[in-house]
């Protein structure tokens, strides 16, 4: 059972348009959620962040919504450069009682991005 | 410069013989942890290790095993793999306290 839909597998958009990323998750204990990038050949690299007591977090071209009520977050990307083809995961974490913070994965969305 | 490196990158190995992945970091994190991604599944987790000579299971731990000797080691052991084990693997660490794991560049590990 996916805890954590992404349910675009790929994006593709127009440089210097908005890019839009999609996260849909079903236990509501989540507390914490992140976008990680990934590059082909090599590992994620984290991208931007936003706990549950938010709903929007901002860095430079990088903005997360969290919407509660609909179990919902997305990544807006503006404007869109050709390095910002990559595969997005989106991830959400919840503490447990030894406080391992695990984190559950979507499958990710690939995003290209045409000059 | 920070970050955790896995070795080898590919490896290509014949079911039953005993290999290990090693994972080192360099940020002086105190949570490590193992992943695998296959197609259609995700990253899942398989052990991780929350200090020195503190491990657990993740979700997929089956054929797996880890240690935890030094802070900036964790080494991935398969004792004998077998084929569905053929995956993605990444390591990753982070500190306790933060959510926010580094990754390392990832083994692609195919057992025939």
């Amino acid at each position: 059972d996916q805890q954590v839909k992404q349910n675009s597998p790929s994006l593709s958009v127009q440089e210097g348009r908005i890019s839009i990323l999609n996260c849909d998750y079903t236990n509501s204990m989540f507390d914490y959620f992140l976008w990680y990038k990934k590059y082909p050949a090599e590992g994620p690299t984290f991208l931007i962040s936003i706990s549950s007591i938010k709903d929007k977090n901002e860095d430079g071209r990088f903005t997360v919504f969290l919407n509660k009520s609909a179990k919902h977050l997305s990544l807006h990307i503006v404007p869109s450069q050709p390095g910002d083809s990559a595969v997005y995961f989106c991830a959400a974490s919840r503490g447990d009682a030894g406080n391992n913070r695990k984190l559950i994965w979507g499958l990710g969305t690939s995003l290209a991005v045409n000059p | 410069e920070a970050q955790v490196t896995q070795n080898p990158r590919y490896l290509i190995t014949v079911t039953g013989k005993k290999l290990t992945v090693t994972c080192s970091q360099n940020m002086n994190h105190e949570y490590m942890s193992w992943y695998r991604q296959d197609p259609g599944l995700g990253l899942r987790q398989i052990y991780y290790s929350m200090n020195v000579e503190v491990t657990d299971k993740g979700d997929v731990p089956e054929g797996y095993k880890v240690s935890r000797k030094e802070k900036r080691n964790f080494p991935l052991i398969l004792e004998s793999p077998s084929p569905n084990q053929t995956s993605l693997y990444f390591c990753a660490s982070r500190t306790v306290m933060n959510t926010e794991a580094f990754f390392g560049q990832g083994t692609r590990l195919t057992v025939v």
